[in-house]
């Protein structure tokens, strides 16, 4: 079946543009996850939803982070007056709320670069 | 506060030898997981761990879990090439939200 699928791939920003990030989750999966990864980082974690609430977001790095999943399907993070920090790459998982292993499944991911 | 570690971060080894990864955590967790990321790819899942003692193997890949001393091993035998990757472990941070706290991952290359 489908895996977890991200929009765009690849995303050049100016610093100070606002950008959206889009994340199309496994049919059926409840929760859904944020995460980014710096260069040779390991990913560390955004924020969560479980369906359409937003249970956690106490890795948001700052005000200028914004995560939304209206519907309880696809999320968007919005990432508002870019910085050169903020270039990594945002990987987004989703999983079954209570299945047995509560494994997350990853998307490809979207690079983000602020130039 | 949740911290996952592992070493070596870095590993060249020669093909067809054994070694081991190990990623120790602070906090209690009874699930553990293991990821493979290829450069310029996302996470591939290779182990899920849900209780003391659990082994799993798959080809020349085996982890094992031991949540009393909070330590996972992710053990190579006769390695490949095809084995080049970064290897992550990822503890469930069970706070009700089941984020991962990933470790800082174990960059392996398998020399011919």
């Amino acid at each position: 079946g489908a895996g977890v699928s991200q929009s765009p791939r690849y995303k050049v920003a100016k610093r100070g543009q606002d950008v959206a990030l889009r994340c199309d989750p496994i049919s059926g999966h409840v929760s859904l996850f944020w995460y980014q990864q710096a260069l040779g980082q390991g990913p560390e974690f955004l924020t969560y939803f479980q369906n359409e609430a937003q249970l956690d977001k106490s890795g948001l790095p700052s005000d200028r982070f914004f995560a939304e999943r209206p519907e309880g399907s696809v999320s968007t993070l919005k990432i508002q007056r870019t910085q050169q920090e903020d270039s990594a790459v945002y990987l987004c998982a989703s999983s079954l709320v209570g299945g047995p292993t509560y494994e997350q499944y990853f998307g490809p991911g979207t690079r983000l670069t602020v130039t | 506060e949740l911290k996952v570690e592992q070493n070596p971060l870095f590993l060249s080894m020669q093909e067809g030898k054994n070694y081991t990864i190990y990623c120790n955590y602070s906090t209690t967790s009874d699930r553990l997981y293991w990821y493979r990321q290829d450069p310029g790819k996302s996470l591939e899942s290779l182990f899920v761990l849900l209780s003391n003692g659990a082994v799993k193997q798959e080809g020349r890949l085996m982890a094992s879990l031991d949540t009393k001393a909070r330590l996972s091993t992710l053990h190579i035998t006769a390695a490949v090439h095809d084995l080049s990757a970064t290897y992550f472990c990822a503890v469930d941070g069970a706070s009700g939200t089941y984020k991962y706290i990933f470790g800082t991952g174990t960059r392996l290359k398998v020399l011919a």
